[in-house]
């Protein structure tokens, strides 16, 4: 019964700051302790997980994009935030929020998923 | 960094055996999962932990993890199996595969 949603302008111009957000809901009104990813994906390229935030408050980012994300969660836990600094063309995809499944030497994967959002980046 | 490759393409009949690969350094010791991407949709999670089926999955579907390759395997392929395939292992970080587009003909 989880429902996710993101949210947030679809067009940014180079060096700007791109600021996303994922509305979660819960039709059965469950405890909101999950853990949330966003992952995007280039026009016609495969998916690349960009970071995800634990109910613990814990962060983890892609090394190669750790020094522009930044990835939080209002205190409600309804809303998930994805801030990606000084965006480049090479920052156009569509992103997803997930729901991820964090079980450590168990495994990771992400078991729900948002419509996803198109970004694009372009002067 | 870790990388997972996938075939870019198969194809397979319908009503026959479709197998999807993902290799990847050791990755039978790491957990495998998969998901599959119709056009213009989002990923849905197929399988997890090399080879569990979330509820809702049909048994078509099974995975296998051994090695330094990780199998999805769909029994009886359907022509709306179609889609794009992809897998994903975690190491430092959420990996994916290269994507693998299925089609059935």
């Amino acid at each position: 019964q989880l429902q996710l949603q993101e949210s947030g302008p679809g067009l940014l111009k180079p060096s700007e700051t791109l600021s996303l957000t994922c509305s979660v809901s819960d039709v059965s009104g469950g405890p909101m302790n999950h853990d949330w990813a966003w992952i995007r994906q280039p026009p016609g390229k495969t998916l690349e997980w960009i970071g995800s935030i634990y109910n613990t408050g814990r962060l983890d980012y892609k090394a190669s994009l750790k020094s522009r994300v930044t990835i939080s969660i209002d205190t409600s836990k309804t809303q998930v935030s994805l801030k990606l600094r000084s965006v480049t063309a090479s920052d156009t995809a569509v992103y997803y929020c997930a729901r991820h499944q964090n079980y450590g030497e168990l495994g990771d994967w992400f078991d729900l998923w948002g419509q996803g959002t198109l970004v694009t980046v372009s002067s | 960094s870790y990388e997972l490759t996938q075939p870019p393409s198969v194809s397979v009949s319908p009503g026959q055996t479709a197998s999807i690969t993902c290799s990847g350094d050791n990755l039978g010791s790491k957990y495998a999962c998969w998901y599959q991407q119709r056009p213009g949709q989002s990923p849905v999670l197929l399988i997890y932990q090399d080879n569990k089926r979330p509820s809702g999955i049909p048994e078509r579907f099974s995975g296998s993890n051994s090695g330094n390759t990780a199998i999805l395997t769909i029994a009886g392929t359907q022509t709306f199996d179609e889609a794009d395939y992809y897998c994903q292992a975690w190491d430092n970080g959420g990996v994916f595969g290269g994507g693998t587009k299925l089609t059935v003909l």
